[in-house]
């Protein structure tokens, strides 16, 4: 069966810290995958899209970065965390035209 | 662009009853598809229902349709019988279709829905 997978499922950074996200899915191949943040109390920002292994396309510039090492593994990264950074993340996966599943989602806090 | 409006930041239903969800949106686009998601307290984004632009009859699912008024421009989510466990947001959302072909959602900033006993 088809899943996706998100870890960790909640963080607590300090400003200025690392981060690494990530994300898995299971029973595709070479699915298009999207990063989205979601600040608190509003909808929905595409952050990034890949369409294959090492393709990344970002929607805005921004604090963050995303890599496609493996065909379904898909992370997202920042080399220092801002306060702006704080938001609940989610990977998605289209599965098709009128599919899009998303993962569990990683709450991050910023302190 | 497109863009997605739903104007309804919070609405209340007694279990049982049906309610309609507002969402309306604008594309220069003959081809386009609108979606539902429901996203509970644990923040899950729960695929609800899909709606094609060409698709001729209303999308169901369940106890959800989809109330599709192409000439008004407006997708509304009705759900039928609430229960309880419908409390949460939910989000409409249209997909955009670029040049290159690659496709992406465009959100709505959701309506939170409470069910009451």
């Amino acid at each position: 069966s088809q899943t996706i997978h998100q870890w960790p499922a909640t963080l607590v950074q300090p400003v200025g810290s690392p981060l690494s996200l990530e994300c898995t899915v299971e029973g595709t191949s070479n699915p298009n995958l999207y990063w989205y943040r979601q600040a608190a109390g509003r909808g929905l920002q595409l952050l990034f899209y890949s369409v294959g292994i090492g393709q990344i396309s970002s929607e805005v510039p921004q604090n963050l970065s995303a890599s496609r090492p493996q065909d379904r593994q898909f992370i997202l990264s920042s080399k220092k965390l801002l306060l702006s950074d704080s938001g609940f993340y989610l990977c998605a996966w289209r599965v098709s035209y009128n599919e899009q599943f998303f993962g569990p989602g990683t709450r991050l806090t910023v302190l | 662009a497109q863009k997605i409006t739903q104007t309804q930041p919070g609405m209340f239903v007694q279990e049982k009853e049906a309610v309609t969800l507002d969402c309306t949106y604008d594309t220069s686009d003959q081809s386009y598809g609108l979606f539902w998601y429901k996203q509970p307290s644990s923040g899950e984004m729960i695929f609800l229902i899909y709606q094609g632009s060409y698709d001729e009859q209303n999308a169901t699912e369940g106890r959800y349709s989809l109330n599709f008024q192409k000439a008004r421009k407006s997708a509304n989510l009705v759900i039928s019988a609430s229960q309880l466990g419908d409390s949460a947001m939910y989000f409409c959302a249209m997909r955009e279709r670029r040049n290159t072909g690659f496709q992406k959602l465009v959100f709505g900033t959701g309506t939170r829905l409470l069910v009451s006993p």
